[in-house]
């Protein structure tokens, strides 16, 4: 978990607050993701990146937007806070040369919107 | 749609019990299957993994059976102790390994 950092691990806002989640890798890999965990869901993939000029859709992007500032560096914006954005937050990164392309996880972020 | 689906939500076993969890996929062309283990307040972290060219791989106490025709695998963890005390996700990729597609989830307790 070391290599992959989040910030901050915990944040309460308000609905219609703009956030910024921050995820950094040490890990050299090029691809970063970015997932939601809410209870009985599982993980859910937001966005996804595989090289800084690329960033993709995932299956929930809807109220979501990301920068990809750096190789090192992920972000994950909500544009404008509501409820049901509360959930768990992971940053994830993975490196497409190794055959099983494991995916590392940051520690996660807690986001409470009130 | 989740297009893995996986039970139970949760389990609870006696230390020294069999711990087995479920997962049944959609999408054919799902050729890569870990299962992830997370620890209260940490990321998942990979625990195992399988293709479909083998019906079995086993890793410690830890053994993947895969079904192919059935479009199922499951995660058997032997010899279960208090530390493997967690949650399980079960995942599919496709050839290109990297958009995972997760399972619900499962919590596991192990008694002692």
């Amino acid at each position: 978990d070391a290599d992959v950092t989040q910030t901050p691990r915990n944040r309460i806002t308000k609905t219609g607050k703009r956030i910024m989640l921050e995820c950094s890798q040490t890990k050299g890999h090029d691809r970063m993701y970015w997932y939601r965990q809410d209870p009985g869901l599982g993980l859910r993939l937001i966005y996804y990146s595989f090289d800084v000029k690329d960033i993709n859709k995932g299956e929930i992007s809807d109220g979501y937007s990301v920068s990809r500032q750096a190789q090192a560096k992920f972000s994950l914006s909500l544009e404008s806070a509501i409820p049901n954005q509360t959930a768990l937050y992971f940053c994830a990164t993975s490196d497409p040369r190794d055959s099983g392309e494991t995916q590392y996880f940051g520690p996660g972020t807690r986001l409470l919107v009130l | 749609q989740q297009q893995v689906k996986q039970s139970p939500q949760s389990l609870i076993v006696q230390k020294g019990g069999i711990s087995i969890i479920n997962c049944a996929y959609e999408n054919t062309a799902f050729d890569y299957f870990p299962w992830y283990q997370q620890f209260p307040g940490k990321g998942p972290a990979l625990l195992i993994a399988i293709r479909p060219d083998v019906s079995e791989k086993k890793e410690g106490r830890f053994t993947i059976s895969f079904n192919k025709s059935a479009k199922q695998f499951s995660l058997h963890i032997m010899d279960s102790q208090p530390g493997d005390s967690a949650t399980y996700f079960c995942a599919a990729a496709d050839s290109s390994g990297s958009r995972l597609t997760f399972g619900e989830g499962t919590q596991l307790t192990v008694n002692p």
